[in-house]
């Protein structure tokens, strides 16, 4: 069984950081791309990063460019977001996401809360 | 990046009754291998998305025959063919053809 469990959010100061986990499981973590997808409480879906198979090439999107990087280890089978500058806007559910080989397949994660606040 | 509009947002449906939601971007979704990343998501209340369609009109596993996709280009329908209880949820749209992959807003449907 596939699973994607997401850890590492909570309450962060602005300006604060924070890093998130994927920890993969039930599939070859190390042959598929990965994601981060991020819902405002209330609000829509939004793609926030990807990061290809080995790490070699990131994409993120417009509104966390210079702040967020998307990270893996596969030899953990682990996805990371590090999170800096954080404000307001950021405070969200962040879910990891795979769509496996050609957008065949579809997993996520339950989500991880990041609410930014003083 | 592409925006994706949804139609209509809020859609109050009888059960047993059909079910339809457009979705529009705003350029071509064929990429240059010649498939169209169109996904269609469900998000019940509290969980997280799930996918019902990709590339345009494939159902993933374990999703009811009730539910279908269509279009090409730029323009693109989810129909229910009868909804059921289950189905009360938000449906976004999303595309996996340009990057950075943009969703719709979300159409929000209700049991009247």
């Amino acid at each position: 069984e596939v699973q994607l469990v997401e850890s590492g959010g909570g309450l962060v100061q602005p300006g604060g950081s924070l890093r998130l986990s994927c920890a993969a499981s039930g599939f070859t973590f190390r042959n598929y791309w990965m994601h981060w997808v991020r819902q405002a409480p209330g609000k829509g879906l939004v793609w926030v990063s990807r990061i290809n198979t080995d790490g070699s090439y990131t994409g993120n999107a417009d509104s966390v460019k210079g702040r967020f990087t998307i990270s893996r280890d596969n030899a953990k089978n682990t996805l990371y977001l590090q999170m800096n500058s954080l404000t307001a806007e950021d405070t969200a559910v962040y879910y990891c996401a795979s769509f496996g080989v050609d957008w065949l397949q579809s997993w996520w994660g339950q989500g991880t809360l990041v609410t930014v606040s003083s | 990046d592409v925006v994706m509009t949804q139609s209509p947002l809020s859609l109050p449906v009888t059960l047993g009754q059909p079910a339809s939601i457009s979705c529009r971007s705003s350029q071509s979704l064929v990429f240059s291998d010649g498939n169209t990343y169109l996904n269609w998501f469900q998000q019940r209340p509290g969980q997280s998305p799930r996918r019902l369609i990709y590339r345009v009109s494939n159902r993933d596993s374990g999703v009811p025959d009730r539910f279908s996709g269509s279009g090409s280009g730029t323009d693109f329908t989810l129909k229910i063919s009868r909804v059921e209880a289950d189905d009360v949820g938000i449906y976004y749209c999303m595309q996996g053809t340009h990057w950075s992959y943009t969703f719709g807003q979300g159409t929000k449907l209700e049991i009247k």
